[in-house]
């Protein structure tokens, strides 16, 4: 069993949607990582989390460490938004990173 | 500050040579990291450094694979001879202990066609 997974795989959504992104681990974290990567590869850390809600512009992130999971909302989407966001977090107190799969978001105008 | 640096950013060789990827961390960062990225298995961590020590390896595939970290500001990682296989977008990243839980950031990437 994959100790994160990621949903949906592949996300496709109209420009000015509302938009949400999974990820769920099997393990205890401290802190969750929300990264974007963008078409031409490059990638960028958006938020790390260790408890409740961060927001940044239009980006929203939310934990629940009890449960286990994770959330990415974004509002009102954009065709720049159009990426891969991936979840990841440390492993076992170390500074290893375990990477979930990623979500391909496309957003169309 | 420039952020993480890498070099190249794009590498086409022959299966058989010798690849060497260049890093440069952001300036008082004390973790170094290397990252493969490939469409089959995602974003794979390969070794990283602590104070230019290395702390994990586990993730090097093979002896093929060797990095060095001689300074605070530059890493390399070499595959030695390179195969096909070894074709994927690598990665580099820092970040820094006294930091909020070690937030990494990530250097645009060596894209690597071993033909």
């Amino acid at each position: 069993k994959n100790e994160v997974e990621q949903s949906p795989q592949n996300l496709t959504a109209q420009e000015g949607e509302f938009i949400t992104i999974n990820c769920s681990y099997s393990v205890g974290i401290s802190a969750l990582h929300w990264l974007q990567q963008h078409p031409g590869g490059g990638i960028v850390s958006l938020f790390m989390l260790s408890s409740g809600k961060k927001k940044h512009g239009r980006l929203i992130a939310t934990i629940n460490i009890q449960e286990k999971h994770s959330s990415l909302h974004i509002t009102a989407s954009h065709p720049r938004d159009s990426a891969v966001y991936i979840c990841a977090f440390p492993q076992g107190g170390s500074e290893k990173l375990v990477f979930g799969k990623g979500t391909k978001l496309t957003v169309n105008p | 500050d420039a952020g993480v640096i890498q070099s190249p950013r794009h590498e086409v060789t022959e299966m058989g040579q010798e690849v060497t990827l260049r890093c440069k961390p952001i300036s008082g960062h004390d973790y170094l990291f290397w990252y493969r990225q490939t469409m089959m298995r995602g974003l794979e961590l390969l070794i990283y450094f602590n104070n230019n020590v290395p702390i994990d390896d586990s993730g090097m595939p093979e002896d093929r694979f060797s990095a060095k970290m001689p300074n605070a500001s530059f890493s390399t990682l070499k595959i030695q001879p390179s195969e096909p296989r070894d074709s994927a977008v690598y990665f580099c990243a820092s970040s820094s202990s006294l930091e909020f839980y070690n937030e990494q950031f990530f250097g645009p990437g060596t894209r690597l066609t071993v033909l």
